[in-house]
């Protein structure tokens, strides 16, 4: 069973600080790897993907890739209370197939 | 541009009825999901197409559950009879062909209540 696990959290930042939100999987062939924001009630939202370990960015979002010890993390720099969702990472298993494994996804909550 | 457009964004109906979610993928679009979402089991692929066809299935609980994709603009999940335990919300998804995954974009969903 192909596992994605992210902690539910929530995870309490103040505004403006750093948000580090971290997904761990299981199958080490995975090769994609994305980044979904979900507003309670909405639906998931693309925010980032990563391909190749590294980081990636994007304004205030940084997508840090470790295919070594198989984690990925997001980064949300000068958080706002606007960032306040649950944060859904997505794994796909191998190149040429497009099913994604989601983690049950990360509540983050950015306090004013 | 449209994005991926489900109807009905709510359906409220009674155990053994038969349920029918619709979605209109992105234009363009190559692949098309349909996913639940629960509280307890969160998101769940229950089937996958390719340019219409049926690719993997094997999310679907069990043979109440149907999905059609007649053409590239539009699908259909039906459940038949639905029962309490279906209630969730739905999520149609559509990503473009390219190398490896590539992103899908989520519609608004629908949320389905059988009482």
């Amino acid at each position: 069973q192909k596992e994605v696990e992210q902690n539910s959290g929530p995870l309490s930042v103040p505004e403006g600080a750093i948000a580090s939100l971290n997904c761990t999987y299981s199958d080490r062939g995975s090769q994609s790897f994305f980044w979904y924001r979900q507003y309670s009630g909405k639906s998931p939202e693309l925010i980032m993907f990563i391909y190749s370990n590294g980081d990636k960015e994007d304004g205030r979002f940084t997508a840090q890739l470790n295919k070594a010890s198989q984690y990925v993390s997001l980064l949300i720099r000068d958080s706002q209370p606007s960032d306040s969702a649950t944060y859904l990472c997505a794994v796909g298993p191998d190149t040429g197939f497009q099913k994604l494994v989601f983690g049950t996804g990360t509540r983050l909550l950015v306090s004013p | 541009d449209a994005g991926v457009i489900q109807s009905p964004r709510h359906e409220v109906t009674e155990m053994g009825q038969e349920v029918t979610l619709r979605c209109k993928p992105i234009s363009g679009h190559d692949y098309l999901f349909w996913y639940r979402q629960t509280m307890m089991r969160g998101l769940e692929l229950l089937i996958y197409f390719n340019n219409n066809v049926p690719i993997d299935d094997s999310g679907m609980p069990e043979d109440r559950f149907s999905a059609k994709m007649p053409n590239a603009s539009f699908s259909t999940l039906k459940i038949q009879p639905s029962e309490p335990r279906d209630s969730a919300v739905y999520f149609c998804a559509s990503s473009p062909f390219g190398r490896g995954n590539q992103p899908q974009h989520f519609g608004d969903g629908t949320r389905l209540s059988i009482l």
